[in-house]
Protein backbone atom coordinates (compact mmCIF):
# COMPACT_ATOMS: atom_id res chain seq x y z
CA UNK A 1 0.00 0.00 0.00
CA UNK A 2 0.68 3.85 -0.39
CA UNK A 3 3.32 5.00 2.02
CA UNK A 4 3.38 8.53 4.06
CA UNK A 5 6.27 9.43 5.76
CA UNK A 6 6.75 11.91 8.60
CA UNK A 7 10.05 14.01 10.45
CA UNK A 8 11.47 13.93 12.93
CA UNK A 9 9.27 10.89 15.15
CA UNK A 10 10.09 12.47 17.93
CA UNK A 11 11.13 15.95 18.71
CA UNK A 12 12.07 17.70 22.19
CA UNK A 13 11.88 21.47 22.10
CA UNK A 14 12.09 25.07 24.70
CA UNK A 15 9.33 26.84 25.36
CA UNK A 16 9.19 29.65 22.48
CA UNK A 17 10.72 28.20 19.74
CA UNK A 18 9.84 26.54 16.51
CA UNK A 19 9.37 23.26 15.18
CA UNK A 20 9.07 22.27 11.97
CA UNK A 21 6.81 18.98 10.84
CA UNK A 22 7.11 17.27 7.61
CA UNK A 23 4.86 14.34 5.74
CA UNK A 24 5.65 13.13 2.97
CA UNK A 25 3.68 10.86 0.30
CA UNK A 26 6.66 8.29 -0.52
CA UNK A 27 4.97 6.54 -3.66
CA UNK A 28 2.17 9.05 -4.57
CA UNK A 29 0.83 12.50 -5.07
CA UNK A 30 -1.45 13.58 -2.67
CA UNK A 31 -2.97 17.13 -3.25
CA UNK A 32 -4.85 17.26 -0.37
CA UNK A 33 -2.97 16.13 3.10
CA UNK A 34 -4.69 16.72 6.69
CA UNK A 35 -2.94 17.16 9.98
CA UNK A 36 -4.13 15.97 13.14
CA UNK A 37 -3.63 16.22 16.90
CA UNK A 38 -3.81 13.56 19.34
CA UNK A 39 -3.50 14.03 22.90
CA UNK A 40 -2.71 10.95 25.71
CA UNK A 41 -5.39 8.93 25.63
CA UNK A 42 -7.89 11.04 23.41
CA UNK A 43 -8.74 10.45 20.03
CA UNK A 44 -7.11 12.25 16.55
CA UNK A 45 -8.36 15.78 16.17
CA UNK A 46 -8.41 17.10 12.53
CA UNK A 47 -6.19 20.68 12.89
CA UNK A 48 -6.44 21.59 9.07
CA UNK A 49 -6.63 19.99 5.84
CA UNK A 50 -3.72 21.32 3.07
CA UNK A 51 -4.36 21.53 -0.11
CA UNK A 52 -1.29 21.63 -2.55
CA UNK A 53 -0.68 25.26 -3.95
CA UNK A 54 -3.59 27.04 -1.87
CA UNK A 55 -3.85 28.35 1.72
CA UNK A 56 -4.70 25.66 4.31
CA UNK A 57 -8.21 25.23 5.40
CA UNK A 58 -8.26 25.39 9.60
CA UNK A 59 -10.49 24.31 11.82
CA UNK A 60 -12.71 25.96 14.66
CA UNK A 61 -10.70 26.27 17.12
CA UNK A 62 -7.49 25.77 15.71
CA UNK A 63 -4.67 29.18 15.35
CA UNK A 64 -3.95 29.59 11.84
CA UNK A 65 -1.28 31.72 12.89
CA UNK A 66 0.03 29.71 15.39
CA UNK A 67 0.09 26.41 13.01
CA UNK A 68 1.46 26.87 9.51
CA UNK A 69 0.54 24.83 7.30
CA UNK A 70 2.68 24.92 3.67
CA UNK A 71 1.94 22.54 1.20
CA UNK A 72 4.11 23.38 -1.38
CA UNK A 73 4.00 20.10 -3.34
CA UNK A 74 2.17 16.85 -4.15
CA UNK A 75 4.32 15.07 -1.83
CA UNK A 76 5.16 17.20 0.67
CA UNK A 77 3.35 19.21 3.17
CA UNK A 78 4.88 21.05 6.48
CA UNK A 79 3.22 21.92 9.94
CA UNK A 80 5.50 24.49 11.48
CA UNK A 81 4.18 25.00 15.43
CA UNK A 82 5.38 28.54 15.93
CA UNK A 83 6.02 29.60 19.26
CA UNK A 84 5.35 26.31 21.15
CA UNK A 85 4.56 25.97 24.49
CA UNK A 86 4.22 23.48 26.86
CA UNK A 87 0.54 23.29 25.83
CA UNK A 88 1.44 22.58 22.31
CA UNK A 89 3.16 19.13 23.59
CA UNK A 90 1.05 16.53 21.64
CA UNK A 91 1.25 13.66 19.08
CA UNK A 92 1.15 15.21 15.58
CA UNK A 93 -0.25 12.64 12.61
CA UNK A 94 -1.08 13.69 8.75
CA UNK A 95 -2.54 11.97 6.19
CA UNK A 96 -2.27 11.86 2.69
CA UNK A 97 -5.43 11.20 0.47
CA UNK A 98 -4.88 9.05 -2.91
CA UNK A 99 -7.83 6.42 -3.39
CA UNK A 100 -7.85 6.34 0.69
CA UNK A 101 -6.20 8.06 3.39
CA UNK A 102 -2.82 6.79 4.99
CA UNK A 103 -1.46 8.06 7.88
CA UNK A 104 1.83 8.46 8.98
CA UNK A 105 3.66 7.44 11.37
CA UNK A 106 3.38 10.84 13.69
CA UNK A 107 5.60 13.41 15.75
CA UNK A 108 5.78 13.20 19.18
CA UNK A 109 6.03 17.09 20.20
CA UNK A 110 7.24 17.44 23.56
CA UNK A 111 8.03 21.68 24.28
CA UNK A 112 9.84 22.16 27.67
CA UNK B 1 -21.94 18.48 13.77
CA UNK B 2 -21.48 15.04 13.76
CA UNK B 3 -19.98 12.95 16.92
CA UNK B 4 -18.42 10.17 16.62
CA UNK B 5 -18.91 7.64 19.70
CA UNK B 6 -17.08 4.33 20.46
CA UNK B 7 -17.99 1.85 23.23
CA UNK B 8 -16.83 0.41 25.61
CA UNK B 9 -13.58 2.61 26.22
CA UNK B 10 -11.57 -0.36 27.17
CA UNK B 11 -12.24 -4.32 26.47
CA UNK B 12 -9.58 -6.89 27.84
CA UNK B 13 -10.74 -10.21 26.64
CA UNK B 14 -8.82 -13.85 27.15
CA UNK B 15 -7.28 -15.24 24.17
CA UNK B 16 -9.90 -17.27 21.69
CA UNK B 17 -13.06 -15.00 21.85
CA UNK B 18 -14.87 -13.33 19.48
CA UNK B 19 -15.75 -9.89 20.29
CA UNK B 20 -17.83 -6.82 19.16
CA UNK B 21 -16.70 -3.18 19.30
CA UNK B 22 -19.28 -0.30 18.48
CA UNK B 23 -19.43 2.86 16.77
CA UNK B 24 -22.07 5.04 16.81
CA UNK B 25 -22.32 9.00 14.80
CA UNK B 26 -25.29 11.32 15.13
CA UNK B 27 -25.50 12.13 11.33
CA UNK B 28 -26.44 9.48 9.25
CA UNK B 29 -25.93 11.46 6.05
CA UNK B 30 -22.15 9.79 6.27
CA UNK B 31 -19.79 9.54 3.03
CA UNK B 32 -18.42 6.44 4.37
CA UNK B 33 -17.16 4.80 7.34
CA UNK B 34 -13.55 3.45 7.95
CA UNK B 35 -12.09 1.77 11.16
CA UNK B 36 -8.51 1.80 12.00
CA UNK B 37 -5.91 0.19 14.23
CA UNK B 38 -3.92 2.28 16.40
CA UNK B 39 -0.51 0.69 18.23
CA UNK B 40 1.10 2.54 21.29
CA UNK B 41 2.94 5.62 19.93
CA UNK B 42 2.81 4.69 16.47
CA UNK B 43 0.39 5.71 13.75
CA UNK B 44 -2.80 4.41 12.43
CA UNK B 45 -3.27 1.54 10.17
CA UNK B 46 -6.67 1.21 8.23
CA UNK B 47 -8.01 -1.93 8.87
CA UNK B 48 -11.60 -1.69 6.72
CA UNK B 49 -13.63 1.05 4.43
CA UNK B 50 -17.15 1.23 4.36
CA UNK B 51 -18.80 3.09 1.83
CA UNK B 52 -22.24 4.85 2.49
CA UNK B 53 -23.89 2.42 -0.09
CA UNK B 54 -22.41 -0.60 1.20
CA UNK B 55 -23.45 -2.51 4.44
CA UNK B 56 -20.37 -4.30 5.75
CA UNK B 57 -16.87 -5.10 4.57
CA UNK B 58 -14.80 -8.32 5.60
CA UNK B 59 -11.26 -8.48 5.79
CA UNK B 60 -9.53 -12.44 7.36
CA UNK B 61 -10.89 -12.30 11.21
CA UNK B 62 -12.71 -9.13 11.14
CA UNK B 63 -15.80 -7.91 9.58
CA UNK B 64 -17.23 -4.58 9.83
CA UNK B 65 -21.03 -3.42 9.37
CA UNK B 66 -22.84 -0.54 8.75
CA UNK B 67 -26.45 0.28 9.29
CA UNK B 68 -26.49 4.17 8.55
CA UNK B 69 -30.11 4.71 9.47
CA UNK B 70 -29.34 4.07 12.89
CA UNK B 71 -26.04 5.74 12.58
CA UNK B 72 -24.38 2.34 14.23
CA UNK B 73 -20.89 0.13 12.97
CA UNK B 74 -19.72 -2.69 14.48
CA UNK B 75 -16.04 -4.45 14.08
CA UNK B 76 -16.27 -7.72 14.52
CA UNK B 77 -13.31 -9.76 15.68
CA UNK B 78 -13.06 -13.37 15.45
CA UNK B 79 -10.76 -15.60 17.70
CA UNK B 80 -8.74 -12.54 19.12
CA UNK B 81 -4.98 -13.25 19.39
CA UNK B 82 -2.56 -11.36 21.96
CA UNK B 83 -1.04 -9.49 18.84
CA UNK B 84 -5.06 -7.94 18.57
CA UNK B 85 -4.18 -5.96 21.60
CA UNK B 86 -4.25 -2.24 20.44
CA UNK B 87 -6.70 0.72 20.43
CA UNK B 88 -9.07 0.11 17.65
CA UNK B 89 -10.46 3.43 16.06
CA UNK B 90 -13.93 4.27 14.04
CA UNK B 91 -13.63 7.36 12.09
CA UNK B 92 -16.74 8.95 9.57
CA UNK B 93 -15.76 10.29 6.50
CA UNK B 94 -18.34 13.21 6.24
CA UNK B 95 -18.65 14.30 2.97
CA UNK B 96 -16.00 14.01 -0.40
CA UNK B 97 -13.78 16.40 1.13
CA UNK B 98 -12.21 13.45 2.42
CA UNK B 99 -12.00 14.86 6.36
CA UNK B 100 -12.63 12.23 8.52
CA UNK B 101 -14.29 12.12 12.27
CA UNK B 102 -12.68 10.14 14.98
CA UNK B 103 -14.25 8.37 17.60
CA UNK B 104 -12.37 8.01 20.82
CA UNK B 105 -10.90 4.55 20.33
CA UNK B 106 -11.62 1.47 22.09
CA UNK B 107 -8.55 0.31 23.67
CA UNK B 108 -8.69 -3.56 23.40
CA UNK B 109 -6.25 -6.17 25.78
CA UNK B 110 -6.17 -9.71 24.25
CA UNK B 111 -4.94 -11.61 27.40
CA UNK B 112 -2.43 -15.07 26.89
Amino acid sequence: GAVVSQHPSWVICKSGTSVKIECRSLDFQATTMFWYRQFPKQSLMLMATSNEGSKATYEQGVEKDKFLINHASLTLSTLTVTSAHPEDSSFYICSAHTDTQYFGPGTRLTVL
Amino acid sequence: KQEVTQIPAALSVPEGENLVLNCSFTDSAIYNLQWFRQDPGKGLTSLLLIQSSQREQTSGRLNASLDKSSGRSTLYIAASQPGDSATYLCAVGADSSYKLIFGSGTRLLVRP
